[in-house]
């Protein structure tokens, strides 16, 4: 299958730094997402990895090794507008980009 | 740029009639487009996959005389339900691939809430 494993919620600091793991099925990957999605809106892009190393874009950075079908996405200096789910979504080699979506992470994050 | 629109944003319909979705690329062409669901608290379930001009192509489990998918132009999109049901209530959003050569990044319509009473 194309198994996405991510935890289902976190909660952190406002302030401090929060890592949200993501493994996936390493056979047909290609590349693999992040999104941000506040509830009961779209999806909006946050990151996209192909090779293997961290990507660092302001406060949130991304990091992902090929070979052991892992990321992580990093979040730092939380603020609470960062409260959201985090979803981890993989594209799959293939005719059409075809992206399967992990179930997403619902970060909350307190004072 | 790269924004996708949608429309309705909600619509409420009595079980038994059919609902359009339209999902517009606004200021690109759009190679491909995605249509997704996502019930609540549940992460987007790939619906299926159109390319303009040919059929779509309907991931396992999902009914293609239900969802009917129409591809007219690389800026247009749009999805049927047909004789909608209360199990068809459902956040729907549409996405659009690009062919920028940078990577394939997919671009999200801002999504369509359906409730069927």
């Amino acid at each position: 299958g194309q198994n996405i494993d991510q935890p289902t919620e976190m909660t952190a600091t406002e302030g401090a730094i929060v890592q949200i793991n993501c493994t996936y099925q390493t056979s047909g990957f290609n590349g693999l997402f992040w999104y941000q999605q506040h509830a009961g809106e779209a999806p909006t892009f946050l990151s996209y990895n192909v090779l293997d190393g961290l990507e660092e874009k302001g406060r949130f950075s991304s990091f992902l090794s090929r070979s052991k079908g892992y990321s992580y996405l990093l979040l730092k200096e939380l603020q609470m507008k960062d409260s959201a789910s985090y979803l981890c979504a993989v594209v799959w080699a293939g005719g059409y980009q075809k992206v399967t979506f992990g179930i997403g992470t619902k970060l909350q994050v307190i004072p | 740029g790269a924004v996708v629109s949608q429309h309705p944003s909600r619509v409420i319909c009595k079980s038994g009639t059919s609902v359009k979705i339209e999902c517009r690329s606004l200021d690109f062409q759009a190679t491909t487009m995605f249509w997704y669901r996502q019930f609540p608290k549940k992460s987007l379930m790939l619906m299926a996959t159109s390319n303009e001009g040919s059929k779509a192509t309907y991931e396992q489990g999902v009914e293609k005389d239900k969802f009917l998918i129409n591809h007219a132009s690389l800026t247009l999109s749009t999805l049927t339900v047909t004789s909608a049901h209360p199990e068809d209530s459902s956040f729907y959003i549409c996405s659009a691939d690009t062919d920028r050569p940078s990577y394939n990044e997919q671009f999200f319509g801002p999504g369509t809430r359906l409730t069927v009473l």
